[in-house]
């Protein structure tokens, strides 16, 4: 079965260090992969997505993702994280076109 | 805007009573999606049309739930009968021609239920 997992319900960085947060995938044949985010009452909004060519992967606001087809991951990254970044954080996998989400990993950071 | 609008942004309903939202796409876009999110998780697939045809529906939805895009335009979801577990965001997302699926999808702001 498809299925997306975000081992981290929460990343703590403070504003001006690297941040990283963890997504790894089970998928059958080549993956999709996305990140969306989700601000407190809005939509969700998309990142950046994986789906041939470059592991690394440049999305918006600064925000980079790194797909490891050995350890089949896909982890968000940005090298100076800012207070405004802190939001709901979501990775998911395309399947026949629909999305299946991680469960999510909040990210705070702090000044 | 001309982004994915969703109607009504929020609703109170008494259990056992019938909710209609409605969910207007991208003008461009042929595919439309329908999600649930309850707190503390990530959006789950309820069903999906491409134009006006119904082409996949998750386990999830349940003969109380039914969904219509009748001119493969807005998309209307129907919760008969609603039941408190019912209580959630209900989310609507379109993408363009589909690619393969690596198309992202936009999503509207949502709906929130709330089943007393």
């Amino acid at each position: 079965a498809q299925s997306v997992a975000q081992p981290e319900d929460q990343v703590n960085v403070a504003e001006g260090n690297p941040l990283t947060v963890k997504c790894t995938y089970s998928v059958s044949g080549n993956p999709y992969l996305f990140w969306y985010v989700q601000y407190p009452n809005r939509g969700l909004q998309f990142l950046l997505k994986y789906i041939t060519g470059d592991n690394l992967v440049k999305g918006s606001y600064g925000f980079e993702a790194e797909f490891n087809k050995s350890q089949t991951s896909f982890h968000l990254k940005k090298p100076s994280a800012l207070v405004s970044d802190s939001a709901l954080y979501f990775c998911a996998v395309g399947v026949t076109g629909k999305l299946i989400f991680g469960q999510g990993t909040t990210l705070q950071v702090k000044p | 805007d001309t982004g994915v609008s969703q109607d009504p942004r929020h609703k109170i309903t008494k259990r056992g009573q019938n909710v209609t939202f409605r969910c207007d796409p991208i003008s461009e876009h042929n595919r439309l999606y329908w999600y649930r999110q309850t707190l503390g998780q990530g959006p789950e697939f309820l069903t999906y049309f491409q134009n006006e045809a119904q082409l996949e529906k998750s386990r999830l939805l349940s003969d109380r739930f039914s969904a219509e895009r009748p001119k493969g335009s807005f998309s209307t979801l129907e919760i008969q009968r609603t039941e408190q577990g019912d209580s959630a965001m209900y989310l609507c997302a379109s993408s363009p021609r589909y690619r393969g699926g690596g198309d992202e999808q936009f999503f509207g702001p949502g709906t929130r239920l709330t089943v007393l």
